[in-house]
């Protein structure tokens, strides 16, 4: 069974920081890897998605690494701002498909 | 492409009533989907999965009485909360693959259902 884990669980850090989220994961077999914001009160918003042939993905300040033999992704946000306050999560689908989340990592930016 | 809507967003009702919520895939066909909850500060929890045109497949723990799920075409399933009670006050968000492995999913933007 797939178990997925986001550390750190929280991050409060100054604006202007560059920061890295990471996803760890225990099995190596999946078909892609998402990473989502949610905002609270607020449904998932995909900011990246990679699939199991690709590396990373970059999108605007974010980009996202994957490396299947070691279990983990990162996610890494550049010169980061207050907006970019939410929850971040990600979720890999596997051999049966059903996307597996992890718990988040909570971000406060503060001005 | 690959949109996934849900309606309502929100929606407020009393104890006792029953609520159904819809996930339509706007430009895919779906032979399945998923329906998910999100309990607060926990990571969203897969409840259910949904197969066109046969019964839904519940996770250990979800009431398959109280959470009725349709899946009557391939770009249509309905979560029904019946006799909601406060408790079941969540985030209710599904999502669809447009192939049988479904390696790609798409996610709506996710149902906040208040019981009072």
């Amino acid at each position: 069974k797939q178990e997925v884990t986001q550390i750190p669980a929280a991050l409060s850090v100054p604006e202007g920081e560059n920061l890295v989220l990471n996803c760890s994961f225990t099995d190596s077999a999946i078909y892609n890897l998402q990473w989502f914001r949610q905002d609270p009160g607020k449904g998932l918003t995909s900011l990246l998605l990679i699939q199991s042939s690709q590396r990373e993905q970059t999108s605007g300040r974010l980009n996202a690494s994957l490396d299947k033999s070691s279990g983990r992704s990162t996610l890494y946000i550049a010169a980061s701002q207050p907006g970019d306050s939410a929850t971040y999560l990600c979720a890999l689908s596997g051999g049966s498909y059903i996307p597996t989340f992890g718990r988040g990592t909570s971000l406060i930016v503060h001005p | 492409g690959a949109v996934v809507s849900q309606h309502p967003s929100r929606v407020i009702c009393k104890s006792g009533t029953s609520v159904k919520i819809e996930c339509r895939s706007l430009d895919f066909q779906a032979t399945t989907m998923f329906w998910y909850r999100q309990f607060p500060k926990k990571s969203l929890m897969l409840m259910a999965t949904s197969n066109e045109g046969s019964k839904a497949t519940y996770e250990q723990g979800v009431e398959k009485d109280k959470f009725l799920i349709n899946h009557a075409s391939l770009t249509l399933s309905t979560l029904t909360v019946t006799s909601a009670h406060p408790e079941d006050s969540s985030f209710y968000i599904c999502s669809a693959g447009w192939d049988p492995k479904g390696d790609t999913q798409y996610f709506g933007p996710g149902t906040r259902l208040t019981v009072l």
